[in-house]
């Protein structure tokens, strides 16, 4: 069974760092890109980044709203993506889901999220 | 950017009778290989989000034949047949042509 276990998440003030982690199992975890979306507290989804998979060069794509500052990796040997989130706003406070997506489709398989309070 | 418009953004139904749910984009979502990248997602409440729809007719394993995807170019729709009180939740559309983009979300309640 495909699963996907997000952690990491928790409290942290306004200018500082976190990195989230996203462990998969259940499927070829090198076969897919790996993205993050978020969803601020009663509001939609937003896409904030991927990174393709290894036939696809490992490379990565960002939102406006955090390119510069978020930072997506993968590590194939663990089954692990990383979300690294520097000079953190109180706008980045959300829940964020780690997804799967098949080489060249929309992601089809979601973690169920962590939160991410950013706050003074 | 390419921005997702969808109407209504709050739709009640009643138990049995079909819902329809409008997704136009600010531009074509024809990629260059000639596939066009538009899923819908289903959000039950308290949930993680679940796809349903991928390249606008697609419809994932699992996913109940009540539901379809039409659409071309900009203009797109997701249908359930017969709403049923499961499908409560908030249903999105997400475009991968052009970058990624998702719409604001519609919100399916029962009446």
């Amino acid at each position: 069974e495909v699963q996907l276990v997000e952690s990491g998440g928790g409290l942290v003030e306004p200018g500082r760092s976190l990195r989230l982690s996203c462990t998969a199992s259940g499927f070829t975890f090198g076969d897919y890109a790996m993205t993050w979306v978020r969803q601020a507290p009663g509001k939609g989804l937003e896409w904030v980044g991927f990174i393709r998979d290894t036939v696809g060069g490992a490379t990565t794509e960002y939102a406006a709203s955090v390119k510069g500052r978020f930072t997506i990796s993968r590590d194939d040997s663990q089954n692990i993506a990383y979300l690294q989130m520097n000079s953190l706003k109180i706008e980045d406070t959300a829940v964020y889901y780690c997804s799967r997506a098949p080489p060249w489709e929309l992601p089809d398989w979601w973690g169920q999220g962590t939160l991410v309070t950013v706050s003074s | 950017d390419v921005v997702m418009t969808q109407s209504p953004l709050s739709l009640p139904v009643t138990l049995g009778q079909p819902a329809s749910i409008s997704c136009r984009s600010s531009q074509s979502l024809v990629y260059s290989d000639g596939n066009t990248y538009l899923s819908w997602y289903q959000q039950r409440p308290g949930q993680s989000p679940r796809r349903l729809i991928y390249r606008v007719s697609n419809r994932d394993s699992g996913v109940p034949d009540r539901f379809s995807g039409s659409g071309s170019g900009t203009d797109f729709t997701l249908k359930i047949s017969r709403v049923e009180a499961e499908d409560v939740g908030v249903y999105y559309c997400m475009q991968g042509t052009h970058s990624w983009t998702f719409g604001q979300g519609t919100k399916v309640e029962i009446k």
